[in-house]
């Protein structure tokens, strides 16, 4: 059974970094051939793709975020993380790590979900 | 491409038939067209993928249809479960964006 863990601080200073990372089990991040995402929820508000990483190590981002952004992988540890930059309180959301449903080839729709780590921007 | 929603809001009973509309501001192959369900304080659950093919332990009371910028999910049966938000989501971009969501509420 494989699932999805995000962790992160709860709380940053506007202008600094937010930092999450997601925890895999039951699957590979860096052998099993599946794009992993992340994707935001502002409060009261829709969900927001923000990028993915591939095994080979290969990312894309959206490209609303994409001068802020960096996802990075860590297969010793089985994790892949984000990095946002400049935070601001818009940035203030509901992160979920997530799979693609498509393996070899991203479908760009998600069938495994983590719980989601609550960032807030403030000072 | 942006998805737009409707209604809001759906104020329905258990028992009864819902359907939700998702319309897209251009036209999608119905291969990327997926619908979630979200309940509070949860992620977002994948529903139907490709338009209509349910995701695994589905029930079969939830479909979905359409083609093109209009496509639909239709809950058959309402089980008490079932009162929550629901997004669709277009896949053929490389970029994936969300419509605003439709709650149905009890």
């Amino acid at each position: 059974q494989v699932r999805l863990q995000e962790s992160g601080p709860g709380l940053v200073k506007p202008s600094q970094t937010l930092s999450l990372t997601c925890t895999v089990s039951g699957d590979s991040v860096s052998t099993g051939g599946y794009y992993w995402n992340w994707i935001r929820q502002r409060p009261g508000k829709g969900l927001e793709w923000i990028g993915y990483i591939y095994n080979t190590g290969a990312t894309h981002y959206n490209p609303s975020l994409k001068s802020r952004i960096s996802i990075s992988s860590d297969p010793s540890a089985n994790q892949f993380s984000l990095r946002l930059t400049s935070v601001t309180a818009a940035d203030t959301a509901v992160y979920y790590c997530a799979r693609d449903l498509g393996r070899y080839s991203p479908k760009r729709c998600f069938d495994l979900w983590g719980r989601g780590s609550l960032v807030t921007v403030s000072s | 491409i942006v998805l737009t929603q409707s209604p809001d809001t759906l104020s329905l009973s258990p028992g009864e038939r819902a359907t939700l509309s998702c319309r897209a501001s251009q036209s999608v192959s119905s291969t990327y067209l997926a619908w979630y369900q979200q309940k509070a304080g949860q992620a977002p659950r994948l529903l139907i993928y490709s338009a209509s093919r349910r995701a695994p332990g589905i029930p079969d009371r939830f479909s979905g249809s359409g083609s093109g910028t209009d496509f639909t999910l239709t809950i058959s049966r309402l089980e008490p479960e079932d009162f929550a938000v629901y997004y669709c989501q277009q896949c053929v971009t490389s970029s994936p964006s969300f419509g605003g969501g439709t709650e149905v509420e009890l």
